[in-house]
């Protein structure tokens, strides 16, 4: 069965403590890997996009890796305003399955 | 500013009505979708389209219909036939082709009484 599952589901760090979040998959014929930040009340907003195993990719105090069957955001440092549900998406042929997200809180 | 809009942003509604909610977008994209998500759950497809006039079931596809007559407009509207339509609704577009991500615009959450 294709599905995509998320861990831990929760995640509570001191602010500048580092840590990684886990989207592993069995989604046959990978076309994408797509990670997305989420706040409260709003809709997902888009952070990358992975293809092939090996690539990675940066956006700040964030870095998203892949590799065949799983794919980290690492998070360096967090800060308070990072906190929010991080969702992993993969795309199998046409299809889109979404993981239930982990949610990040950072205490100052 | 490029974008997806959707509105409103909260609804009410009692049992037994019929509620639209519409979804605009002005990215160029040729592919729309309408997601539910309800907590503790990923979000789930219920109606997707890649063409004007041409849309595709999703996973819960039943209780609600959807339209596109427009490139740029996908208005998924609630029956009274949903079960369940309490939750908070997402339009995504993106380009069509091999992996595009999706783009979200802001949610509407439904609550029905």
């Amino acid at each position: 069965e294709d599905q995509v599952t998320q861990s831990p589901e929760a995640l509570r760090l001191q602010e500048g403590e580092s840590s990684s979040l886990n989207c592993s998959y069995t989604v046959s014929g990978l076309r994408g890997l797509f990670w997305y930040r989420q706040d409260p009340g709003k809709g997902p907003e888009f952070l990358f996009t992975l293809y092939s195993a090996g690539e990675e990719k940066e956006k700040e105090r964030l870095k998203a890796t892949l590799t065949k069957k799983e794919s980290f955001l690492h998070i360096t440092a967090p800060k308070p305003e990072d906190s929010a549900t991080y969702l992993c998406a993969v795309q199998g042929g046409r299809q889109f399955y979404f993981g239930t997200g982990t949610s990040l809180t950072v205490i100052p | 500013d490029g974008g997806i809009t959707q509105s409103p942003k909260y609804l009410f509604r009692k049992e037994g009505q019929n509620v639209t909610l519409s979804c605009e977008q002005n990215l160029n994209h040729d592919a729309m979708y309408w997601y539910r998500q309800d907590p503790g759950q990923g979000l789930r497809l219920i109606y997707y389209s890649q063409i004007v006039n041409d849309f595709q079931k999703g996973d819960i596809a039943e209780g609600y219909s959807v339209s596109r007559e427009k490139k740029e407009s996908f208005p998924l509207t609630v029956t009274s036939a949903q079960k369940n339509p309490t939750a908070f609704y997402l339009c995504a577009s993106s380009f069509s082709g091999a992996s595009y991500e999706q783009y979200f615009g802001p949610g509407t959450r439904l609550t029905v009484t």
